[in-house]
Parts: structure tokens; C-alpha cells; sequence
């Protein structure tokens, strides 16, 4: 495997499922994102971990938590989720903070529906 | 808050045909990204400017940063086919926040 890969591709959920999104970078990279793509706004930042540290979490509802064992992994734990939370979600990891040139790169994204 | 307008929207082009998308901040860029989003996959990082004026090419595509900072274009020169999917701008204004606009969705058709 190469760049990013998050799993599974797609899910379907009921609203009181409890499911888990999961991303891995192979890129020696040591910060890694979250962001949500919905159809209506732009793409939004959601929580991001330096060096397994999370440093950002932007406002999101508690029904998503994020996990972070170590510096290749990310997760996204889902519970309880609402209908307006169905959309794409794309995992992204970079070098931690390194300016002007600090490019992220994306995984393909997971399409979430919820039912 | 800051906020970025793309336009246009939509665009649905013939192969071989030139067009300009373009990107506008209600506040000063830190500094301006281009993404491509293809169907199925996630952005990739087109181009970074950060000097107001700057030109930038990248092959058929050519972006332009605005002199006050405030603005952005890019300019396809002969699409192709692969040139479409979703083109997104974003400021990169931390040392790790992007905030992005809402896109451009280019179809070039054959």
C-alpha cells in the first residue's frame, strides 16, 4: 500500500449503529486529519493530531470521536449518528507544521450514508 | 470567518477549449492553494502560492494570484478529459488549518 488508505470505502448505517472509520498513512508522515465533504458546504476541517497529540477539534458533536494510536493510524468512531451527518469523509496526513509548505495529502474517503 | 467564493459552479466544456475558474476571499490569503478532486478520490495539491502577483505554471495550467491577495485564477489551456473533476481552492492560514471553497465542477467532454 502506498499514500493514504482509509477503510471501508463505503458504509451504511442505521442511526444507532455504532461504526468505525479507519486510515493509514504510509508516508512516514507524523500529523493526521480528518475533514468532512458534504454535498451543500465545503470541505470541512475536523480534528487534527500532531504526533499522536489532538490539537484541533473544530467544534464537531460528540457523536464522532476520534482515536489516534500512533503516528500511521487514524480513526473515527461513529455513534448515534443523524441523517445530515451522511457525506464523505476523507482521511489527509502531513508533515506536522511545517509552514508555507506544508502539503497534506488526502486518502480516497469513505462515502457515509445514514439511514 | 473567513470565506471563499468559487465560480463558476458548474462548467461543461468541449475538449480542446480554454477556460478560467476562478477563487475570491473575503479576507487576505495566508496563503493560496490549488486541489484537483477526481471522482472517487481525494484532493491532490495542485499548486501553493504565496506572493501577491505570482504566476504559476503547471503544464496546460496556469494560476494567477491576485496583487492584493484577496483573489485567485487558473486558467486550462486545451482541456482534456482528464482534466475533470473538482477543482477546490483553500488558504492554508496555520501552520496545519486549510480552509477550502466549495469548487469548481469542471466535465470536459471528448
Amino acid at each position: 500500500e502506498t499514500g493514504v488508505t482509509q477503510t471501508p470505502r463505503h458504509l451504511v448505517m442505521g442511526m444507532t449503529n455504532k461504526k468505525s472509520l479507519k486510515c493509514e498513512q504510509h508516508l512516514g508522515h507524523n500529523a493526521m486529519y480528518w475533514y468532512k465533504q458534504s454535498a451543500k458546504k465545503p470541505l470541512e476541517l475536523m480534528f487534527v493530531y500532531s504526533l499522536e497529540e489532538r490539537v484541533e477539534n473544530n467544534s464537531v458533536p460528540s457523536r464522532f470521536s476520534p482515536e489516534c494510536p500512533n503516528s500511521s493510524h487514524l480513526f473515527l468512531h461513529l455513534h448515534t449518528l443523524q441523517p445530515e451527518d451522511s457525506a464523505l469523509y476523507l482521511c489527509a496526513s502531513s508533515q506536522a507544521f511545517r509552514g508555507d509548505s506544508n502539503e497534506q495529502f488526502f486518502g480516497p474517503g469513505t462515502r457515509l450514508t445514514v439511514l | 470567518t473567513q470565506l471563499l467564493e468559487q465560480s463558476p459552479q458548474f462548467l461543461s466544456i468541449q475538449e480542446g477549449e480554454n477556460l478560467t475558474v476562478y477563487c475570491n476571499s473575503s479576507s487576505v490569503f495566508s496563503s493560496l492553494q490549488w486541489y484537483r478532486q477526481e471522482p472517487g478520490e481525494g484532493p491532490v495539491l495542485l499548486v501553493t502560492v504565496v506572493t501577491g502577483g505570482e504566476v504559476k505554471k503547471l503544464k496546460r495550467l496556469t494560476f494567477q494570484f491576485g496583487d492584493a491577495r484577496k483573489d485567485s485564477s487558473l486558467h486550462i489551456t486545451a482541456a482534456q478529459p482528464g482534466d475533470t473533476g473538482l477543482y477546490l481552492c483553500a488558504d492554508f492560514y496555520s501552520s496545519y488549518k486549510l480552509i477550502f471553497g466549495s469548487g469548481t465542477r469542471l466535465l470536459v467532454r471528448p
